[in-house]
Order: structure tokens, then C-alpha cells, then sequence
């Protein structure tokens, strides 16, 4: 069973709606939680993290975590094509914070 | 944010010989280092943690023989994928924690192909 699990899409929605990404992770224990975005052929950008339950939000970006479901998402409001990446849920798996495990990721493709 | 840089950009080489990727932090100072492998289309795999002025930790299936890790101080970590072969081919991320918490910050990768 994966550690953590993303539908790796692609996710299409038109410019200017509002983009769910999904994510589930199998160890309870975790503590930590982050997104990514990735463009092709480049490294990771830290967009969101969050550590306890309930909702963050950052600008357009609104994190969603449910420890009790080990659910974590991702709304991306009023989407733009500069927005088209793949997104990689990223899950730190025990209380020492060492090291992350991610998601294959969800490619979102917003048309214009 | 924290900038973390790393060279080369994209390596090619031939099979059997070696190649060393560096990864340094650029405005903080990094006690741990981690370097990740991401296949096309896959997410990206840990190798392997590398702590300043100590062995690095490799996650399993990872040979550490191959795969020569040095973090000779709180800046600067290196990776040498040793005697090359085209199952190599892959791109490598490194990446480093503020002191301040958890958060990773990511190099800009390096796209290796072996022939």
C-alpha cells in the first residue's frame, strides 16, 4: 500500500473555477503536511503546509486537512493557466520530521 | 525564502563513469540534506539523508556504494553516482531544512542521462 496516495489526473478545469486536489496518506502518525507544485522538468515549489485540522488558506491557495480520515487537500480558487503543474501532496510520516514522502502528484491543466 | 543551489543543471555521460552532483545552501546553514531521484512521470523517491560531519543515512534499496554521499560542511553536499549506467538516468533533487522547522526547500534538480 502506497504511504501516499494522489489521483495522478490530469485534473482539467477552466480558467477562473476552482481546482480540488486530493490526497491520502496510510500513517496515522503523521504530523506534517505540505503541497508542492512542480512544473516539467523542475524542482519542487512549497505552496502550502499544514499541521492541524482544519482549513489554512494563502492568497488563492486553502489547504484542507482531516487527520481523523487522513485526508489533505488542496483548493486553488479563481485558476489560472499559469497555474497548469502537476501538484505533489507531500507527508512527513513520523514525529521526527527527518524526512518527507510525496504523492506521485496530480497534473491540473487550467484552459484559458 | 531559503535558496538552495544546485550544479549541474543537466550531466551527459558515458556508461561506467562518474558523476558528481553538488548542492549547496546559499543564505542558511543546513545540518540535514536530502537527495531525492524522480523518474519521468513518478513522484519523487528518497535516497538517501545526509547530515553534516556524518555518514549518510540511505533509505532501502538504495546502494550506498554507488551512490557516494559527502556533506563535508553546513553548506555543501555532494552526490557521486559512481560507474554510471543508463538505469541511472533519472533526475536527482537535492534538498535542505531551515534551521527554523520542517519546511524543505529544493534545488533546481539535475536531469542525468547516461548513454
Amino acid at each position: 500500500q502506497k504511504e501516499v496516495e494522489q489521483n495522478s489526473g490530469p485534473l482539467s478545469v477552466p480558467e477562473g473555477a476552482i481546482a480540488s486536489l486530493n490526497c491520502t496518506y496510510s500513517d496515522r502518525v503523521s504530523q506534517s503536511f505540505f503541497w508542492y507544485r512542480q512544473y516539467s522538468g523542475k524542482s519542487p515549489e512549497l505552496i502550502m503546509s499544514i499541521y492541524s485540522n482544519g482549513d489554512k488558506e494563502d492568497g488563492r491557495f486553502t489547504a484542507q486537512l482531516n487527520k481523523a480520515s487522513q485526508y489533505v487537500s488542496l483548493l486553488i480558487r479563481d485558476s489560472q493557466p499559469s497555474d497548469s503543474a502537476t501538484y505533489l501532496c507531500a507527508v512527513t510520516p513520523d514525529t521526527g520530521f527527518q524526512k518527507l514522502v510525496f504523492g506521485t502528484g496530480t497534473r491540473l491543466l487550467v484552459s484559458p | 525564502g531559503a535558496v538552495v543551489s544546485q550544479h549541474p543543471s543537466w550531466v551527459i555521460c558515458k556508461s561506467g563513469t562518474s558523476v558528481k552532483i553538488e548542492c549547496r545552501s546559499l543564505d542558511f546553514q543546513a545540518t540535514t540534506m536530502f537527495w531525492y531521484r524522480q523518474f519521468p512521470k513518478q513522484s519523487l523517491m528518497l535516497m538517501a539523508t545526509s547530515n553534516e560531519g556524518s555518514k549518510a543515512t540511505y533509505e532501502q534499496g538504495v546502494e550506498k556504494d554507488k551512490f557516494l554521499i559527502n556533506h563535508a560542511s553546513l553548506t555543501l553536499s555532494t552526490l557521486t553516482v559512481t560507474s554510471a549506467h543508463p538505469e541511472d538516468s533519472s533526475f536527482y533533487i537535492c534538498s535542505a531544512r531551515t534551521g527554523a522547522g520542517e519546511k524543505l526547500f529544493f534545488g533546481s534538480g539535475t536531469q542525468l542521462s547516461v548513454l
